[in-house]
């Protein structure tokens, strides 16, 4: 099952507008990433936070994480068409399994 | 360097038939993954392999599904007696897991292989 979920599934916004996604995960981590994903094909990575991290940023990408709430958010500011893609976290445990565990990702629309 | 590559980009197969998927990780990586992708869902890890350590194979869904890696480098999926639920988009990656890298690595994504089963 997926250990990640991310809200919300779709979102529709206009050029400009800031997009803001998150995910919640049910276990303990080593790190969170965040992925993009264009026309179902292959995924790039766009930003790690690590567990003792709370808040990174990335150009116009700012990542958040608090441990507490098993939560994080993505957010996307001034957006352009081009950032319209899939958007996925992945978290990373710290024993166990070394492969990420994906969420089911959020759809991002950017209307020119 | 060259990225991950995959192949074939798309495969078509009939219900009962075997299936070989193709990845060639980026050079040097130590890590490889296999994950599928099901139509608007997301990523379901299959398979990982790192150095000559024992594979883990926690992932995959049936005994109809193996996968080697050979030398380090190259890895090959298969499929045995293909089932329509197994048509998915199956996505390689590879990263470089040394002992300064984080946990679970940045991995860096192929093209990824489209399987349809008829």
């Amino acid at each position: 099952s997926q250990q990640g979920e991310e809200d919300p599934q779709a979102l529709s916004i206009q050029e400009g507008e800031n997009a803001t996604m998150n995910c919640s995960y049910k276990t303990s981590i080593n790190n969170l990433q965040w992925y993009r994903q264009n026309s179902g094909r292959g995924l790039v990575h766009l930003i790690l936070i690590r567990s003792n991290e709370r808040e990174k940023h990335s150009g116009r990408l700012r990542v958040t994480l608090d441990t507490s709430k098993k939560s994080s958010s993505l957010l996307i500011t001034a957006s352009r068409a081009a950032d319209t893609a899939s958007y996925f976290c992945a978290t990373a445990r710290d024993t166990g399994r070394r492969a990420l565990t994906f969420g089911s990702g959020t759809r991002l629309q950017v209307q020119p | 360097g060259a990225g991950v590559s995959q192949s074939p980009s798309n495969k078509v197969t009939e219900k009962g038939k075997d299936v070989e998927l193709r990845c060639d990780p980026i050079s040097g990586h130590t890590a490889l993954y296999w994950y599928r992708q099901s139509l608007g869902q997301g990523l379901e890890f299959l398979i990982y392999f790192q150095g000559n350590s024992a594979p883990d194979k926690s992932g995959l869904p049936s005994d109809r599904f193996s996968a080697e890696r050979t030398g380090g480098s190259v890895s090959t999926l298969t499929i045995q007696r293909t089932q329509q639920e197994d048509s998915a988009v199956y996505l390689c990656a590879s990263s470089s897991l040394s002992v300064a890298a984080p946990a679970g690595g940045t991995q860096y994504f192929g093209p990824g292989t489209r399987l349809t089963v008829l």
